[in-house]
């Protein structure tokens, strides 16, 4: 069973620039959702795709959007960074509802 | 509001010391209770999911319960080894499949 991959693991930003990050989810699994996670906080609910489609949506700004591709990876973007963006982001991966949800390690974004 | 609730927020046992780490939430219709383990720069570690009260599960020294207003992540005779952030996270009945809200997260820290 191969797990969630994400890349790249490591990113350097500057403020207003624009970023994608990506995601491999695990061999299956066809819901695929995004999460932010500050320094000392619990990971925070960014969306969820299903079907290459956004059905579920957190408190974030349309600045961050997303797009599934049909063998289920996926991808963040952010746009206009800011420097509260820095974060570890976090892609996650179930077979469905009922279901645990698997994390992959992450990609540690830094904005300057 | 729902949300959840971690303690203590930092826990120090010496090798051998058992204890247990809290989660309480309020969550309108609960659809699943998720324990995992977080280690520095990586990203969480699927352990539990339990779904219903009374109801229990264990892996190595883990070994979780639930009630209708908390969780318990209790740790049997623990080792270095097991020193991480734990986090739980709940799923709820009309949300997303893969959206849960997650507490802060117990540091663990355990001396030989």
């Amino acid at each position: 069973e191969t797990g969630v991959t994400q890349s790249p693991t490591h990113l350097i930003k500057t403020r207003g620039q624009q970023v994608t990050l990506r995601c491999s989810s695990q061999s299956g699994h066809n819901t695929v959702s995004w999460y932010q996670q500050a320094l000392g906080q619990g990971p925070q609910f960014i969306f969820q795709y299903y079907r290459e489609e956004e059905n579920g949506r957190g408190n974030f700004p349309p600045r961050f959007s997303g797009l599934q591709f049909p063998n289920y990876s996926s991808e963040l973007n952010v746009n206009a960074l800011e420097l509260d963006d820095s974060a570890l982001y976090l892609c996650a991966s179930s077979l469905d509802r009922d279901r645990g949800v698997h994390f992959g390690n992450g990609t540690r974004l830094t904005v300057t | 509001e729902d949300q959840v609730t971690q303690s203590p927020e930092a826990l120090r046992l010496q090798e051998g010391e058992s204890s247990s780490l809290n989660c309480s939430y309020t969550v309108s219709g609960l659809r699943g209770l998720f324990w995992y383990r977080q280690d520095p720069g990586k990203g969480p570690e699927f352990l539990f999911t339990l779904y219903s009260a009374g109801e229990e599960k264990e892996k190595e020294r883990l070994k979780a319960t639930l009630t209708k207003k908390e969780s318990f992540l209790h740790i049997t005779a623990p080792k270095p080894e097991d020193s991480a952030t734990y986090l739980c996270a709940v799923r709820f009945y009309g949300g997303a499949t893969n959206k849960l809200i997650f507490g802060t997260g117990t540091l663990l820290a355990v001396q030989p």
